[in-house]
């Protein structure tokens, strides 16, 4: 079946970085793209971009891309985003998802607490 | 950016009846393969989204009949007929078609 498993929940000072992580089972990690979202506490679903697995080609949202990295390591079936210069608008659920058009399968979300 | 807008935000609903929900497009959601990528998420407290709804009209696999997704152009709804308790929660549209992809607001769905 197929999963995504996130890495576990951070807390960060503002101004630092973060790095989660998104491990795909159960399916041809190079057939899918995968997608990140984040929810802020109490708020919506923001769409934060996207990676092609297969050539690694990124899209970003715009208000993200100077501070975002997405990589892949087709290795481990692994996917990361990585957030730099953290600040508390920057606290939310972090989720990974399969696919861009239409993202079907989601992970469990990690929670990333930025605080002084 | 292609804005997504959700209406109602809030919607008490009886169980056993039915309930709509609303997702209009800033514009066309028609793809270059002439798919229209309309998606709606349902997100219970606490958990992630689960997709329901695919191309406007495609339920996934172990989602009941009682949703279903219709709509053409900008306009586009999603029915839930007899609801359930099991209902409740927020109803996300989102497209796929235009970069950056983008949500709706939300639908926050709970029992009268």
């Amino acid at each position: 079946q197929v999963q995504l498993v996130q890495s576990g929940a951070e807390v960060k000072k503002p101004g630092a970085s973060v790095k989660v992580s998104c491990k795909a089972s159960g399916y041809t990690f190079t057939t899918y793209g995968i997608t990140w979202v984040r929810q802020a506490p109490g708020q919506g679903l923001e769409w934060m971009g996207w990676i092609n697995v297969n050539n690694g080609n990124t899209y970003y949202v715009q208000n993200l891309q100077d501070r975002v990295t997405m990589t892949t390591d087709t290795s481990t079936s692994t996917a990361y985003m990585e957030l730099r210069s953290l600040t508390s608008d920057d606290t939310a659920v972090y989720y990974c998802a399969r696919g861009g058009l239409s993202p079907d399968f989601w992970g469990q979300g990690t929670l990333v607490t930025v605080s002084s | 950016d292609v804005v997504m807008t959700q209406s109602p935000l809030s919607l008490p609903v009886t169980l056993g009846q039915s309930a709509s929900i609303s997702c209009r497009s800033s514009q066309g959601l028609v793809y270059s393969d002439g798919s229209i990528y309309l998606n709606w998420f349902h997100q219970r407290p606490g958990q992630s989204p689960r997709r329901l709804i695919y191309k406007v009209s495609n339920r996934d696999s172990g989602v009941p009949d009682r949703f279903s997704g219709s709509g053409s152009g900008t306009d586009f709804t999603l029915k839930i007929s007899r609801v359930e308790a099991e209902d409740v929660g927020v109803y996300y549209c989102m497209q796929g078609t235009h970069w950056p992809r983008t949500f709706g607001q939300g639908t926050k769905v709970e029992i009268k």
